[in-house]
């Protein structure tokens, strides 16, 4: 069955350190990655995604991922942490069933940044 | 390009009750979800529309839960009666063409349902 895994619930890290999200997914086929954001009190927004070619994409708020076939991973990296990053991120698969493309989302990992 | 709007933002219920949210998509969008949010978790698909019609509704509990889109525009979810477990957030996006997943879809802010 598909799925994805945010192995981590609570991050905390300083403002300007390096952060590193990691999402894992079980799917059989070639799968289409997504990293949404959610702040408290608002809906989810799209940071990036990845649907074939570069495995390293760009997104929006200075974020980035690598797919990893290999280790079926699509972690979510910033250089350089500021504190309006704190939010809720997560990652999900985008499966084929039924004619119909649907998301699958991770539980979530909650980011806390220290000033 | 006005987002997603839901309402209400807040509801609080007890159980057994009825209770029904509202959603207006981005103007023009074909494809409408609601998802479910609980406390902890990731947001769960519960029905997914193409226009007017259902496309996925394979998580939606139907003994309790409805939803319809008419006109191929704004939507409402229903829950009737309503249990203690459905106390989540729920949430609805649109996206613009048919094949959802792969395009991006757009989320309003959610309805927080408390079931008491």
């Amino acid at each position: 069955a598909q799925s994805v895994t945010q192995p981590d619930i609570h991050i905390t890290v300083s403002e300007g350190a390096s952060l590193e999200l990691r999402c894992n997914y079980s799917y059989g086929a070639t799968p289409y990655l997504f990293w949404y954001v959610q702040s408290p009190g608002q809906g989810l927004q799209l940071l990036l995604k990845y649907f074939s070619g570069d495995t390293l994409v760009q997104g929006i708020k200075g974020f980035e991922a690598e797919f990893k076939r290999s280790q079926s991973s699509f972690n979510l990296r910033k250089p350089s942490v500021h504190w309006s990053d704190a939010a809720e991120y997560f990652c999900a698969v985008g499966v084929f069933s039924g004619g119909y493309n649907k998301l699958i989302f991770g539980a979530g990992t909650r980011l806390a940044v220290h000033p | 390009e006005a987002g997603v709007a839901q309402s209400p933002r807040y509801k609080i219920i007890e159980k057994r009750q009825s209770v029904a949210f509202w959603c207006n998509p981005i103007s023009g969008h074909a494809t409408l979800y609601w998802y479910q949010q609980i406390l902890g978790q990731g947001p769960k698909l519960l029905i997914q529309f193409q226009n007017n019609g259902v496309v996925d509704d394979s998580q939606l509990p139907k003994d309790r839960f409805s939803a319809e889109r008419l006109k191929g525009v704004d939507s409402t979810l229903k829950i009737q009666p309503a249990k203690l477990e459905d106390s989540a957030v729920y949430l609805c996006a649109s996206s613009s063409r048919t094949g959802g997943g792969l395009d991006e879809q757009f989320f309003g802010p959610g309805t927080r349902l408390t079931v008491l």
